[in-house]
This record gives C-alpha cells, structure tokens and sequence, in this order.
C-alpha cells in the first residue's frame, strides 16, 4: 500500500506570493495533519482535518489555510509568503486522528522563500 | 498548557550498546498519547513506538522500548543493541485525548550518533 504521498517535493517562491501544497493519505486514513518544520527544530502544528472538518488548529496567522477533500486528501495553502515561511512542511495521516493513533508522515515539501 | 521537554540535544553510543533517550512532558489531561518518531537525515518522520496513558505495561517494539513513568512524566526511549543506521533525530510527541483539540506537539528532539 501507498504511504503518505505529498507533492510537489520542493519548491522556491517568493516574497509575498501564494502557495499550495497537496497531501494523499495513506489509504483508510479520514484525518490528515499538517506540519511545519523548520530547520533544526521540532515539527510545529498548524491543522489537523478529519472527515473534511478542521478539528484542530495551531498558533499560526490566518495567512496559512488548508482543507481537505471528499477522497480525504488535503492542501495547505499559505498566502502572502515570508522569508521566516521557509520550512519543511510535512503531512500526516491517521486512521480517525484520536489521541492513540499514530500518525503516518509523508516525505514533506521544502519550501524556500526567497 | 501540554508541553515536550528533551533535555538531549545530541547523544553518543557506541554500536550494538543500548541508549536511553530522555523525554518528560506536561499536560493536565488524564487521556493522552505519547509517540516516539526517528527522522533521517533524508527527512521523513518514521513511527517507532506508542504509549498511552492508561497503558498499565511499558510498550515495546522490537529494538524499541518506551520507559513509561506516569508519576514523574517521562517517557524515555530506549534502543538496544545500536545500529549504525540509527542515526538520526528522535522526536518524542504529545496528543491529548480530550482537551488537546487533536493537537500533536512534539520536543525539540535528540540527535543520536551511533558509533562504530
């Protein structure tokens, strides 16, 4: 079976312009999560979706968005991009996205801001 | 407000000797999760080990063995018998089961160096 698949795997942008990155959960997994990365550091929460409703919510502005799809699929959309926006962004699935579930990670996408 | 503290930031262990990686956390919920995940340097976040709160025995899988100590909130990973390819970060992670909001937080992680 397919793991986690998200794409594109790296991409260069710049300042103030906008961005999407695509997540395909493991197949089964209704709860996608997204994460932000950066270097040297933890992952950092930004959303969590389970059956096309946000669930959870982290410390992020409003600049960054996501939904998910009826295929449970998901996109993470940032607007008005910034230099600190760089960062590994890595997605995640679960069976149904509760406390004893693992999560399962994709390959993430490397975003750089320039 | 939950909380991962790993007081490691790197580690060295020689091959095929066991290492202790430290992990304690905060949270104020009675229902919560703790996950261990190893990240290459290639990147992906690979699943190791899972302990619940309510878990009565320690969990274990294979190498892998979590140190669950529910009194004093830690929950250090073990890893017998090293492997040079275990090298990498490790990330102890937090989801609460009923205050978290489906949030997941990780530590700041631990790099392990396996020497040969």
């Amino acid at each position: 079976d397919a793991g986690v698949t998200q794409s594109p795997t790296h991409l260069i942008k710049t300042r103030g312009q906008q961005v999407t990155l695509r997540c395909s959960p493991i197949s089964g997994h209704k709860s996608v999560s997204w994460y932000q990365q950066v270097l040297g550091q933890g992952p950092q929460f930004i959303f969590q979706y389970y059956e096309k409703e946000e669930r959870g919510r982290g410390n992020f502005p409003d600049r960054f968005s996501a939904r998910q799809f009826p295929n449970y699929s998901s996109e993470l959309n940032v607007n008005a991009l910034l230099l600190g926006d760089s960062a590994l962004y890595l997605c995640a699935s679960s069976l149904r996205g509760q406390s004893n579930q693992p999560q399962h990670f994709g390959d993430g996408t490397r975003l750089s801001i320039l | 407000a939950q909380k991962i503290t790993q007081t490691q930031p790197g580690m060295f262990v020689q091959e095929k000797e066991a290492v202790t990686l430290d992990c304690t956390y905060d949270t104020s919920d009675p229902s919560y999760g703790l996950f261990w995940y190893k990240q290459p340097s290639s990147g992906e976040m690979i699943f190791l080990i899972y302990q619940g709160s309510y878990d009565q025995q320690n969990a274990t899988e294979g190498r892998y063995s979590l140190n669950f100590q529910k009194a004093r909130k830690s929950a250090n990973l073990v890893i017998s018998a090293s492997q040079l390819g275990d090298s990498a970060m490790y990330f102890c992670a937090m989801r609460e089961g009923l205050s978290g909001g489906f949030k997941t937080i990780f530590g700041a992680g631990t790099r392990l160096f396996v020497k040969a």
